[in-house]
């Protein structure tokens, strides 16, 4: 079975360049979740999304955005990319339903390296 | 709201002996609690995660965890180190009914010697 698949796992963008990261969750997943990973704030939760819809949104400015297709691959675009936005963008997936109980385990993808000059 | 705190953003072991990684959460209501870990680069893989029932939770690799209500801890234990264990372990608590969200540590880093 194969697990979480994110491209490309290295990028690198100078400032005021826009990225797009994207993400395909385990076969039957419906959830994706989005996390930034950086050495000075860990990791801090973007968006999640099901059934192409947004259900949860963290705290990050708009250039931040996402979205997820009819089959739940899911893109997230940085718009504007500062340095501060150098960082490991980790996809996760888990098998939810229409109500999530928030016990679903969520298997993580590699992760997607931005780094911006 | 819900929090997590690790401490000890470093901890070394010789192999062989006990590892202990501590976690306390902080969380209005009952939680679901996680063990994760990372690999250099690698994503995060899970260890273990608690639920309900029974408080001692045994995941991969010989690593357990018990969680302590009275104490808000989810602690990880492995009996004895092995150099493959060397990585970064994030805690990571969820007790938002109808979202995948988790809210982690800031992790610690295991070094073993040999």
């Amino acid at each position: 079975k194969a697990g979480v698949t994110q491209t490309p796992r290295y990028l690198i963008k100078t400032r005021g360049q826009q990225v797009t990261l994207s993400c395909s969750p385990i076969s039957g997943h419906r959830s994706v979740s989005w996390y930034q990973q950086t050495p000075g704030q860990g990791l801090q939760f973007l968006f999640e999304y099901f059934s192409e819809t947004q259900r949860n949104k963290g705290n990050f400015p708009g250039r931040f955005s996402g979205r997820q297709f009819s089959n739940s691959r899911s893109e997230m675009n940085v718009s504007t990319l500062e340095l501060g936005d150098s960082a490991l963008y980790l996809c996760a997936s888990s098998f939810r339903g229409q109500l999530s109980s928030g016990a679903n385990v969520l298997t993580f993808g590699a992760g997607s390296r931005l780094t911006v000059l | 709201a819900q929090s997590v705190t690790q401490l000890g953003s470093h901890v070394s072991v010789s192999e062989g002996a006990l590892v202990l990684l501590r976690c306390n959460y902080s969380s209005s209501v009952p939680p679901y609690l996680f063990w994760y870990v990372q690999y250099p680069n690698q994503g995060l893989q899970l260890l273990l995660k608690y639920t309900t029932g029974a408080t001692l939770v045994k995941g991969i690799n010989g690593f357990e965890a018990e969680f302590k209500k009275s104490e808000t801890s989810f602690h990880l234990t492995k009996p004895s180190a092995h150099m493959s264990d060397a990585a970064e372990y994030f805690c990571a608590v969820n007790s938002n009914f109808g979202n995948e969200k988790l809210t982690f540590g800031t992790g610690t880093r295991l070094t073993i010697i040999p």
